[in-house]
């Protein structure tokens, strides 16, 4: 069974950082690419940013570039995202997300429960 | 403001057929393929259609999709309530280099 579990969201100051993980079982991570997906509370999604299986290829949404990074251990099976400069509008659940390809493709056939990022002082 | 545009809501009985549709333009939907996901309240979202009209494994023939230059659809058939959820369309959006996803605004779908 496919599983991804994110972990590290929480409460944190504007300007901070803060470092989510996603833990993923039930496939073979390292065949295919991962994405992190956003969504404000009571707002549509939003893809962050995507990572290919070898982490040769990556992509940032505009909204997060520059601020945000993301990567990927493969020995380890896990997908992370660094985030930096963080403001009010990165408020959001964060969902790590299995794409369907070992590229990066707009199909997301398994995601996490998500993990909530409060950014605020 | 989503790069992808649909409409906010969308309702019909139970048994009856409804359609979403996500318009976007030539760098997105008119040059590349069309994903649909189910979000129930307070869970994430579900791969329902992907490829314009392909549905992975344990979705229900009720759901399709379609496309058509610069717009997709997606269509359910037989309502059931348990259909009541927002539906996204996203595709990838080779505006900028590197690529990008990108979703609709999300349809809330109503089973009266």
């Amino acid at each position: 069974e496919v599983q991804l579990v994110e972990s590290g969201g929480g409460l944190v100051q504007p300007g901070r950082s803060l470092r989510l993980s996603c833990a993923a079982s039930g496939f073979i991570f390292d065949d295919y690419a991962m994405h992190w997906v956003r969504q404000a509370p009571g707002k549509g999604l939003e893809w962050v940013s995507g990572i290919s299986w070898n982490s040769n290829d990556i992509g940032y949404a505009d909204s997060v570039k520059g601020r945000f990074t993301i990567s990927r251990d493969n020995a380890k099976n896990s997908l992370y995202l660094q985030m930096n400069s963080l403001r009010a509008e990165d408020t959001a659940f964060y969902y790590c997300a299995k794409d369907r390809l070992m590229v990066r493709g707009q199909d997301f056939d398994y995601w996490g429960q998500g993990t909530l990022v409060t950014v605020s002082s | 403001q989503s790069v992808l545009t649909q409409p906010p809501s969308v309702s019909a009985a139970p048994g009856q057929k409804v359609t979403i549709s996500c318009s976007g333009s030539s760098s997105n939907i008119g040059n590349n393929y069309v994903s649909w996901y189910q979000q129930h309240p307070g869970t994430a979202p579900k791969l329902l259609i992907y490829d314009n009209n392909k549905r992975p494994s344990g979705i229900p023939d009720r759901f399709s999709g379609s496309k058509s230059g610069t717009s997709a659809t997606l269509g359910i058939s037989g309502l059931q309530t348990g259909d009541e959820a927002d539906y996204y369309c996203g595709t990838w959006d080779s505006s900028l280099s590197p690529g990008h996803v990108v979703f609709g605004g999300g349809s809330k779908l109503t089973v009266l």
